[in-house]
């Protein structure tokens, strides 16, 4: 069964805006990775936070995670055209060698 | 250094044929990952191979998928007889450890397959 789920589904902002998008899971895990998928694309990694970690950084991305509710947010601020994409959270479990996906978030930034 | 690169880009067949995929994972990764998107819905785990072992193979759906990975190094993945509902976009992705360590999966750019 699906081990993450983003919320929500789509998202579409104005470009500078701020994107926030959140994932919950079930299992404990060791750590939580956000990918994006641009259109016909494959996926690329964002950000990993392991699961002794609250909040990361990486450019204007910011990552949150809460392990007691078992969720994370990802966060992209002033967000250009160019972050119009699918948005994936992906748990690996502390005994479990892969990543378990969810059905991600699609953002559009409108011009 | 390439990537992870995945061959066709697309394939559209009839139902009832054969089709192979192919994945050539990065030099030195030894941990190789079949995922496959079907419209929409969750990106779901196929299989995991380390070097030429299989892993974990639970997400196989039947016996239809077949996959290998011959001296470690490239994979292919038979759907054979291939059924409507094996149409999707199927991703293969490597890493230099397991991913439950904290490192990243490098994903390829994915062979769409439409079963016709």
């Amino acid at each position: 069964s699906q081990q993450g789920e983003e919320d929500p589904q789509a998202l579409s902002i104005q470009e500078g805006e701020n994107a926030t998008m959140n994932c919950s899971y079930k299992t404990s895990i060791n750590n939580l990775q956000w990918y994006r998928q641009n259109s016909g694309r494959g996926l690329v990694h964002l950000i990993l936070i392991r699961s002794n970690e609250r909040e990361k950084h990486s450019g204007r991305l910011r990552v949150t995670l809460d392990t007691s509710k078992k969720s994370s947010s990802l966060l992209i601020t002033a967000s250009r055209a160019a972050d119009t994409a699918s948005y994936f959270c992906a748990t690996a479990g502390s005994n479990d060698y892969k990543l378990s996906f969810g059905a991600g978030t699609t953002v559009t930034v409108r011009a | 250094e390439a990537g992870v690169t995945q061959f066709p880009s697309h394939s559209v067949i009839e139902k009832g044929q054969t089709v192979t995929l192919r994945c050539d994972p990065i030099s030195g990764h030894d941990n190789l990952y079949w995922y496959r998107r079907v419209m929409g819905k969750e990106i779901k785990f196929l299989l995991h191979f380390v070097k030429e072992s299989k892993q974990d193979e639970s997400g196989m759906p039947n016996n239809r998928f077949l996959a290998e990975r011959t001296g470690g190094t490239y994979s292919t993945l038979k759907v054979q007889p291939a059924e409507l509902e094996d149409s999707g976009v199927y991703f293969c992705a490597s890493s230099p450890l397991f991913l439950a360590r904290g490192t990243e999966a490098f994903f390829g750019q994915g062979t769409r397959l439409t079963v016709v």
